[in-house]
Parts: structure tokens; C-alpha cells; sequence
């Protein structure tokens, strides 16, 4: 069974700066996608950026990027010049490919944004 | 699109008493998703539909919880009877189920999350 592993409940980081949330994942699948959820206090989980991983480049959505270890089974979300509404619960979450099935997601680290 | 919607948004009971949770996914969209957020378990898939039919159920926790989907547009989460440590945040997610190889950039489905039903079992 696939698990995914957040080892960090809590980071915190200041306002602009650079933070680096990790993810490690466990399969035996070769195929498959990862993928960052942020869940704000509202509760909307909210899609921040995914990774194919028959893919090599890591993926980037303007401020979030990802360093993707395929080998190492690591999935980190690095968020540059942090703002404070990037405040949220973080979830790392995995999918097998090909068709339409469960995430799997980690348990979540929980950023604070200081100024 | 109004996205994923969920009714009711929060819902207080008492032990015993029936429970149901609403869910219409975005106009489309061929799988269905239930999902429950605890502090204890984290997020946890509960139940999926692909065109109205259940594919995997083995997070259902118990007999006392059930699901439907009866057409494409509507799904219902059922407990009966609710019991305390069912509390939790029930989550509802609609994707898009398309054909293509694994390789392929069709094969992506990003599921589409509502904002959650909280419920409070006293």
C-alpha cells in the first residue's frame, strides 16, 4: 500500500523568506502523481501544484516549486517570498496514474507566516 | 462552474440519529469522491464512484455508514445511527475521468474538492 509521510507538524517561517516543506512517499508503483494541497482556515483544500513522475523537471507555479527525488522517494514544496495568506495546512498527497483513484495524503504540516 | 457543492455545511446531531450528507459534483464530471478529515486519521478516502458506480469501498468504516449515487449530479453520504466518533470534516471531490495511456497528459483527473460538511456528533 502506498503511504506518504509529512515529518514536520509545524513550520514557521517570515514573511518573504524562502520555506521548504518535506514529503517522503512509499510505492511500488512506477507511474504516478504527486501533488501539494494547501487547506487554509476555511477548510477548502485547494490544489497548489502537481508532478508527474515520468517527468524529470521539477514543477513550478510562480512562487511554489518542488524538488522531486523519484529515487529517494522525496516530494518537498519550497515556497519563495512567503506571504502571510500562505498560512494554511500543507497536505502532500499521492495518485496512481491511469485512472481515477484515491489521493493518498500525508498528515499535514502546518505553516505559520510571521512578519 | 459553482464547483463542488456540499449541503449542509455544518451539521449538529444527536447519537442515534440518522445523518446525511449532500454532495453535487461539477456538471461533467464522471467520479466522485468521499473523503473524512479527523485529527486522529488525517484525510482519508471513504468511498469512490466512477459513472454513478462504486469502485472502492474499503474505507468505509462500518455498516453504519453508506453512500448512493443515484445519476451523475447528485451523491449522499448516509450514517445511521451517528455516533460520536464519527465527528469530523466530510469532504466531497469530483474529477474527470478521461482515457489515455499512463504516460499521457489525459490521463491527469484533478479532483475538485467542495468546502466540507462539519459534523458534530453529540
Amino acid at each position: 500500500a502506498q503511504t506518504v509521510t509529512q515529518s514536520q507538524p509545524e513550520m514557521s517561517v517570515q514573511e518573504a523568506e524562502t520555506v521548504t516543506l518535506s514529503c517522503t512517499y512509499d510505492t511500488s508503483e512506477s507511474d504516478y502523481y504527486l501533488f501539494w494541497y494547501k487547506q487554509p482556515p476555511s477548510r477548502q483544500m485547494i490544489l497548489v501544484i502537481r508532478q508527474e513522475a515520468y517527468k524529470q523537471q521539477n514543477a513550478t507555479e510562480n512562487r511554489f516549486s518542488v524538488n522531486f527525488q523519484k529515487a529517494a522517494k522525496s516530494f518537498s514544496l519550497k515556497i519563495s517570498d512567503s506571504q502571510l495568506g500562505d498560512a494554511a495546512m500543507y497536505f502532500c498527497a499521492y495518485r496512481r496514474t491511469g485512472t481515477a483513484s484515491k489521493l493518498t495524503f500525508g498528515t499535514g504540516t502546518r505553516l505559520q507566516v510571521t512578519l | 462552474d459553482a464547483g463542488v457543492i456540499q449541503s449542509p455545511r455544518h451539521e449538529v446531531t444527536e447519537m442515534g440519529q440518522e445523518v446525511t450528507l449532500r454532495c453535487k459534483p461539477i456538471s461533467g464530471h464522471n467520479s466522485l469522491f468521499w473523503y473524512r478529515q479527523t485529527m486522529m486519521r488525517g484525510l482519508e478516502l471513504l468511498i469512490y464512484f466512477n459513472n454513478n458506480v462504486p469502485i472502492d469501498d474499503s474505507g468505509m468504516p462500518e455498516d453504519r455508514f453508506s453512500a448512493k449515487m443515484p445519476n451523475a449530479s447528485f451523491s449522499t453520504l448516509k450514517i445511521q445511527p451517528s455516533e460520536p466518533r464519527d465527528s469530523a470534516v466530510y469532504f466531497c471531490a469530483s474529477s474527470l475521468r478521461l482515457a489515455g495511456g499512463s504516460n499521457s497528459y489525459y490521463s491527469y483527473n484533478e479532483q475538485f474538492f467542495g468546502p466540507g460538511t462539519r459534523l458534530t456528533v453529540l
